[in-house]
């Protein structure tokens, strides 16, 4: 089906432990994002890409890792997870960025215990 | 970056018309102005985009002054269904590198 996935849904862990939150798109957009969610805020951008193998810090980068080897996937890594990284993380891609429109995923509600 | 001033919330009845104005004071030439709309638990989705003047489409309206400075997404006749929140983005490819940022928004409350 075409559209942009984010896998899991839904993701308990505990701290200190890797987890690895994946992104696919299928219209072979250039730019993919990465965002995260807290409870009654506004979206605040992790990383993101302008192709394969170009990505860039965003406003929240600490303590994330990505990589973007194929056009279609962007991964989003918490190297060693944190409390303070429980949020919902949103993936988008765009054919390009500010002057067109951005599809976003449903969504990966991350708890951190 | 161009920073975006929104209201915080707004409250509107069911078949009345929302006007949501954004600021923009320091917008570029190279600007465009765009808003999503996002519902509980979901992403946001695209709206409305626009550079100057007007524009319209099948569900929204964006007006955008000679000056730019700010915008006014205007919803006719909103329904409970459109019970959101509302994010402003301002911005472009080449002098922001591709970011995409997102402000507070404006969570905007029907009622009947």
């Amino acid at each position: 089906d075409a559209g942009i996935t984010q896998s899991p849904r839904y993701k308990i862990t505990e701290t200190g432990r890797q987890v690895t939150l994946m992104c696919h798109q299928t219209w072979s957009h250039s730019y993919m994002f990465w965002y995260r969610q807290d409870l009654g805020h506004g979206l605040r951008l992790i990383y993101y890409s302008a192709a394969a193998d170009i990505t860039d810090k965003g406003e929240v980068p600490d303590g994330y890792v990505v990589s973007r080897s194929k056009t279609e996937n962007f991964p989003l890594t918490l190297e060693s997870a944190t409390r303070s990284q429980t949020s919902v993380y949103f993936c988008a891609s765009s054919d390009r960025a500010a002057d067109t429109e951005a599809f976003f995923g449903q969504g990966t509600r991350l708890t951190v215990v | 970056l161009a920073k975006t001033t929104q209201p915080i919330s707004m409250d509107s009845y069911e078949g009345q018309e929302v006007n949501i104005t954004c600021s923009h004071n320091n917008i570029a030439t190279n600007d465009y102005i765009t808003w999503y709309q996002q519902f509980p638990s979901q992403g946001p989705r695209f709206i409305i985009q626009g550079y100057k003047t007007k524009v319209t489409n099948e569900v929204a309206s964006l007006f955008i002054p000679a000056d730019r400075k700010s915008s006014t997404l205007s919803l006719p006749r909103v329904s409970l269904s459109d019970t959101a929140v509302y994010y402003c983005l301002v911005g472009d490819n080449y002098n922001q590198g591709g970011k995409l940022i997102f402000g507070q928004g404006t969570e905007l409350s029907v009622k009947p």
